[in-house]
């Protein structure tokens, strides 16, 4: 079965610096993969997502993941953080489990908090 | 364009109490749907989805059922609440590899 892990449980940054989110999976084949944000008591926005050619995938609010089948990796990257994007941010992987029908599995989440 | 609505936004039930959450999707026809709970603290656990009106797959054996009676509306409930049914509970639809679209939530405190 697939499976996500985000090991950082709670990352800090001062506003203005540069951020790396880290996101692995397990799964057999080339999977679908996803960022999602969620700020506090509401629901999930997606960021962006991978489904395949170009490895480097570009999503919303400045935002930008890398796909690395070789360290089986989906990490979240942004230049410079805004107060903003303080938030639970989730990597999920998708798999097509029947025709039209995916199911995704969520990582546990990572909390960025950001620091003036 | 696609919306999806979830209500109540907050509840707080007691134990032993029933339950019924509802889930609808407006400008789109036959979406998958999904139930998920986010425990506190914890990632997302996917509960039940459903890819057409009647048909409903549980993911975990739990206290909790879903029903879909029509094409675009997802309910939760529950005959009697325990208190580990506390979360936060959404709702989700999708096209294939599109990713999910989620509704806003719902916090259900069992008390």
């Amino acid at each position: 079965a697939q499976s996500v892990t985000q090991p950082d449980i709670h990352i800090t940054v001062s506003e203005g610096a540069s951020l790396e989110l880290r996101c692995n999976y397990s799964y057999g084949a080339t999977p679908y993969l996803f960022w999602y944000v969620q700020s506090p008591g509401q629901g999930l926005q997606l960021l962006l997502k991978y489904f395949s050619g170009d490895t480097l995938v570009q999503g919303i609010k400045g935002f930008e993941a890398e796909f690395k089948r070789s360290q089986s990796s989906f990490n979240l990257r942004k230049p410079s953080v805004h107060w903003s994007d303080a938030a639970e941010y989730f990597c999920a992987v998708g798999v097509e489990v029947s025709f039209g029908n995916e199911k995704l599995t969520f990582g546990t989440g990572t909390r960025l908090t950001i620091i003036p | 364009s696609q919306t999806i609505h979830q209500w109540p936004a907050t509840l707080v039930q007691p134990v032993g109490s029933p339950l019924s959450l509802e889930c609808t999707v407006e400008g789109t026809s036959n979406p998958n749907l999904y139930w998920y709970r986010q425990a506190a603290g914890r990632g997302l656990q996917l509960l039940f989805y459903s890819v057409g009106i009647g048909q409903i797959s549980s993911e975990v054996p739990q206290n909790l059922s879903a029903s879909r009676p029509q094409d675009r509306q997802f309910i939760l409930s529950s005959k009697k609440l325990l208190l580990s049914d506390s979360g936060f509970y959404l709702c989700a639809w999708d096209r294939t590899g599109h990713g999910y679209t989620f509704g806003s939530g719902t916090r259900l405190t069992v008390v």
